[in-house]
């Protein structure tokens, strides 16, 4: 399966400041999709990341929150705008294509202050 | 959003014992995944079902496709020390891009 690479792998941040994560992977990739997981809880998709369009987002998720890149087949960017204490996370990258499993990251592990 | 309900919650067990947990759901899915999570990491793939009653196995681990398609079942034959960790089942449907819904988890301790 495909190496995928996240960063940064955790980070501390003051409230209202921004933070973009980097997923890069290996190899070309049709889906790229964006997950948060809160302490103790599952994995909640954030977002789809589409190569050269606008990302497809969950309900309950908006673009101005969490802005999403995807320039190319192997890598995309989620940022984290004004963030606050409720913001503190694992983000998740995860990387599949159609009829294919999806693989992923380990994670950035973000924490506000 | 929708998540998938796993049990049991959590379970302690002794080294050699079998496992089995199970994940139900009020929607049909047609794919089910099951991920293990250790901590500081992010899932890995265990086992992945595309079939309606197909049973499949890795290693000491078999799980199986519900025949409602609205569950799936885990089961860890003779768990070792490593086994320990959280046990995510998934649900995805190829016609929606292949999102997938995941459950609420199942925390495995296994005692020496």
């Amino acid at each position: 399966s495909a190496v995928i690479s996240q960063k940064p792998s955790r980070d501390i941040c003051q409230r209202g400041t921004s933070l973009t994560i980097q997923c890069q992977v290996d190899s070309q990739v049709t889906m790229m999709f964006w997950y948060r997981q809160q302490p103790g809880q599952s994995l909640t998709l954030i977002a789809t990341a589409n190569q050269g369009s606008e990302a497809t987002y969950e309900s309950g998720f908006v673009i101005d929150k969490f802005p999403i890149s995807r320039p190319n087949l192997t890598f995309s960017t989620l940022t984290v705008s004004n963030m606050s204490p409720e913001d503190s996370s694992i983000y998740l990258c995860s990387v599949g294509g159609f009829n294919q499993p999806q693989h992923f990251g380990d994670g950035t592990r973000l924490s506000i202050l | 959003g929708q998540q998938l309900n796993q049990s049991p919650q959590s379970m302690f067990i002794q080294e050699g014992e079998d496992v089995s947990m199970n994940c139900t759901s009020s929607s049909i899915f047609n794919t089910w995944l099951w991920y293990k999570q250790d901590p500081g990491e992010g899932p890995v793939l265990l086992i992945a079902l595309y079939k309606a009653g197909e049973l499949t196995s890795n290693g000491r681990l078999t799980a199986q496709f519900g025949i409602t398609r609205k569950d799936s079942f885990l089961n860890i034959s003779a768990s070792i020390p490593s086994d320990v960790g959280i046990y995510f089942c998934a649900g995805g449907n190829t016609g929606t891009a292949s999102k997938l819904t995941f459950g609420t988890g199942t925390r495995l301790q296994v005692t020496l």
